[in-house]
C-alpha cells in the first residue's frame, strides 16, 4: 500500500528566507507527482505537476524536484512571502490504482512579516 | 483553467437530516470524479470514485448506504450524507480529473447537530 510522508508537519520562517519542503512515498511505480496549496478551510489549488519520467518542474517562486528511484520529492521555495502561508500537500498517483491520488499529510507553512 | 464548482461551502443540518453536496465542472467533461474527506488537520481520505453513468466505486469502510454519491451527467456528481449523525461533520471535498492533473471544489463544511 502507497503511503506518502510530508516532512516537516509544520514550519515557520521569517519572510524572504529560501525553504525546503519533503515529500517521500513508498512505491515508486507512480505516474506522476503533484504539490497542491490548501488555505484554511479551502479546497486545494495545484501548484506543480511532475509526470514519472520528469526531474523537476518550475513555476514562478517555486521549484519542484522528483526522484522516482528513491522515492522523493522536494517543492522549493524562493524568497518566501506572507501570502505563501498555508498547508502545502503532495500526492502521487500509483501505477494500477485507478488513477487515485494518494496524500501526505502536509506541511504547515508559516511566513512571518 | 479546469474549474470545478463545489455547493454549499459549508452547512449545519440536525442530527439525522440529509444532506446533498453538489460538484459541477464548469468548463470541462469530467467522466470521472473523486470525492475526499478531510479530519482537522489530518490529509485527505479518498471516500469514493463517482463515474458518469454507473455506480460509484467505494474505498473500504466507507458505507454505500450512507454515503449516496450520482454522476448524473459529465459535468455534476453529487454526495448525499443520509441521516447524517455528528460524527459526519466533517469536510468534504470533491475533485475532478483533466489530462494528468486534477482540479479540486472549494470543499464543504458540513456540522451536524
Amino acid at each position: 500500500k502507497q503511503e506518502v510522508t510530508q516532512i516537516p508537519a509544520a514550519l515557520s520562517v521569517p519572510e524572504g528566507e529560501n525553504l525546503v519542503l519533503n515529500c517521500s512515498f513508498t512505491d515508486s511505480a507512480i505516474y506522476n507527482l503533484q504539490w497542491f496549496r490548501q488555505d484554511p478551510g479551502k479546497g486545494l489549488t495545484s501548484l506543480l505537476l511532475i509526470q514519472s519520467s520528469q526531474r523537476e518542474q518550475t513555476s514562478g517562486r517555486l521549484n519542484a524536484s522528483l526522484d522516482k528511484s528513491s522515492g522523493r520529492s522536494t517543492l522549493y521555495i524562493a524568497a518566501s512571502q506572507p501570502g505563501d502561508s498555508a498547508t502545502y500537500l503532495c500526492a502521487v498517483i500509483e501505477v494500477g490504482s485507478n488513477y487515485k491520488l494518494t496524500f501526505g499529510k502536509g506541511t504547515l507553512l508559516t511566513v512571518n512579516p | 483553467g479546469a474549474v470545478v464548482s463545489q455547493h454549499p461551502s459549508w452547512v449545519i443540518c440536525k442530527s439525522g437530516t440529509s444532506v446533498k453536496i453538489e460538484c459541477r465542472s464548469l468548463d470541462f467533461q469530467a467522466t470521472t470524479m473523486f470525492w475526499y474527506r478531510q479530519f482537522p488537520k489530518q490529509s485527505l481520505m479518498l471516500m469514493a470514485t463517482s463515474n458518469e453513468g454507473s455506480k460509484a466505486t467505494y474505498e473500504q469502510g466507507v458505507e454505500k448506504d450512507k454515503f449516496l454519491i450520482n454522476h448524473a451527467s459529465l459535468t455534476l456528481s453529487t454526495l448525499t450524507v443520509t441521516s447524517a449523525h455528528p460524527e459526519d461533520s466533517s469536510f468534504y471535498i470533491c475533485s475532478a480529473r483533466r489530462g494528468a492533473g486534477y482540479t479540486f471544489g472549494s470543499g464543504t463544511r458540513l456540522t451536524v447537530v
